[in-house]
């Protein structure tokens, strides 16, 4: 498959769980992003990845923690959630971080419910 | 801090008529201006984009102008369509930062 690829599409999860998101770019990409949308809310910002190494960190919780082992791959770690981290949780990536102007490609992200 | 006001939240328009969105964003430094469409649960893709040295810009029947001084930029689609029924985001990147500051979304529905 092209382009970015997200998986799992859908995840439920209880409070006391650990599970992982993978983020996936075929795109030849140097630049990763996660991104949170919720209902009737912009799309918040959580990570951002260039070139391996970690840019930006939105004061996102612990229970989040973002790995990312080469530019083609990056993964949300998810521990001890809460019910309002429900929501689509969206991978993007883009030809360089920040600097010049950059589309950013987007995955078809993952719907995550805490129950 | 940084933020992108975005109205309307919704929009109704008849199929042929024009659909204009606006933004205003706060950071004075922001310099590139993507909009996205996001379809029902399909993940957002970009239909336009603008920079701060531009102030139109147009592709077919989708338009974006900036106005810098007023901080704002907005998009306008013409000779609307069904197709064109989607959430519209708006957003804004600032030169040297990796923040992409989104708004708050417009959802478009055409009427056939």
């Amino acid at each position: 498959e092209t382009g970015v690829t997200q998986t799992p599409r859908h995840l439920v999860m209880g409070m006391t769980n650990k599970k992982s998101l993978k983020c996936e770019q075929h795109l030849g990409h140097n630049a990763m992003y996660w991104y949170k949308q919720s209902a009737k809310k912009p799309l918040e910002l959580m990570f951002v990845y260039s070139l391996e190494e970690r840019v930006e960190n939105n004061s996102v919780p612990s229970r989040f923690s973002p790995e990312c082992p080469n530019s083609s791959h990056l993964f949300l770690h998810l521990h001890t959630l809460q019910p309002e981290d429900s929501a689509l949780y969206l991978c993007a990536s883009s030809q360089v971080a920040g600097g010049s102007y950059n589309e950013q490609f987007f995955g078809p992200g993952t719907r995550l419910t805490v129950l | 801090g940084e933020n992108v006001e975005q109205h309307p939240s919704t929009l109704s328009v008849q199929e042929g008529d024009s659909a204009v969105i606006k933004c205003t964003y706060s950071d004075s430094a922001s310099n590139y201006f993507p909009w996205y469409k996001q379809e029902l649960g399909k993940r957002p893709q970009l239909i336009i984009d603008i920079r701060s040295n531009v102030g139109e810009k147009k592709d077919q029947r989708i338009a974006v102008t900036l106005n810098k001084t007023a901080k704002h930029f907005s998009l306008h689609i013409t000779e609307t369509q069904p197709e064109d029924s989607a959430v519209y985001f708006c957003a804004a990147l600032t030169s040297g930062t990796y923040k992409y500051i989104f708004g708050t979304g417009t959802r478009l529905k055409v009427l056939a």
